[in-house]
């Protein structure tokens, strides 16, 4: 058990790049999860994953950005036209079941 | 529109203390968690609350879930400096949903 994996673990862009990270979950986890946090805050959920299929959505997750997990395995979530506002640490988590382990992040800055 | 509230935000307290920490929720929820986060650390993963009246114990800290309340509380007993941390509690959504909605943490200072 390696634990959840992401990378890039830092990613400095300039407004209005589109950048993409990646998250690895636990080996055998059906469940993958997207969650942005920014400084002092509580993580906000993104979007949620069963296997290959897009269950779940937030109302955070604008037009701007996808996310994908196309054989049920990694999974990417891309940003276009970054904004300042999207300066974020970029969290993901896998599990099995109600368990939501979570890797390292993705710290984003937007300059 | 879940709400999920932690009191306090700050603690500062000796070891050797004890103290509660409270999470409270708007809504009827399935499922609580417990995480602690270290200053730029992801999120370790503490406790899992599934029914009304569950407790868990993990060393110093045990977290209990009211559902009747909407209401958590992670205890520390005789605090030590290790513990320093950031803790945050979370609510699953009803009806299927799996995404957590997060309290905004509590910063918790264990002084020598």
């Amino acid at each position: 058990d390696t634990g959840v994996s992401q990378n890039p673990r830092h990613k400095i862009t300039k407004r209005g790049q589109n950048v993409t990270f990646r998250c690895d979950p636990i080996s055998e986890h059906n469940r993958l999860y997207w969650y942005r946090q920014t400084l002092g805050q509580g993580p906000e959920f993104l979007t949620y994953f069963q296997n290959e299929a897009q269950l779940e959505k937030s109302r955070l997750l604008s037009d701007r950005f996808s996310a994908e997990r196309p054989k049920g395995s990694f999974s990417t979530l891309e940003i276009q036209r970054t904004e300042q506002g999207d300066s974020a640490m970029y969290l993901c988590a896998s599990g099995r079941a109600y368990e939501q382990y979570f890797g390292p992040g993705t710290r984003l800055t937007v300059t | 529109e879940l709400k999920v509230e932690q009191n306090p935000l700050f603690l500062s307290m000796q070891e050797g203390k004890n103290y509660t920490i409270y999470c409270n929720y708007s809504t009827t929820s399935d499922r609580l968690y417990w995480y602690r986060q270290d200053p730029g650390k992801s999120l370790e993963s503490l406790f899992v609350l599934l029914s009304n009246g569950a407790v868990k114990q993990e060393g110093r800290l045990m977290a209990s879930l009211d559902t009747k309340a909407r209401l958590s509380t992670l205890h520390i007993t005789a605090a030590v400096h290790d513990l320093s941390a950031t803790y945050f509690c979370a609510v699953v959504r009803g009806g299927g949903a799996d995404g957590l909605t997060f309290g905004k943490g509590t910063h918790l200072i264990i002084q020598p």
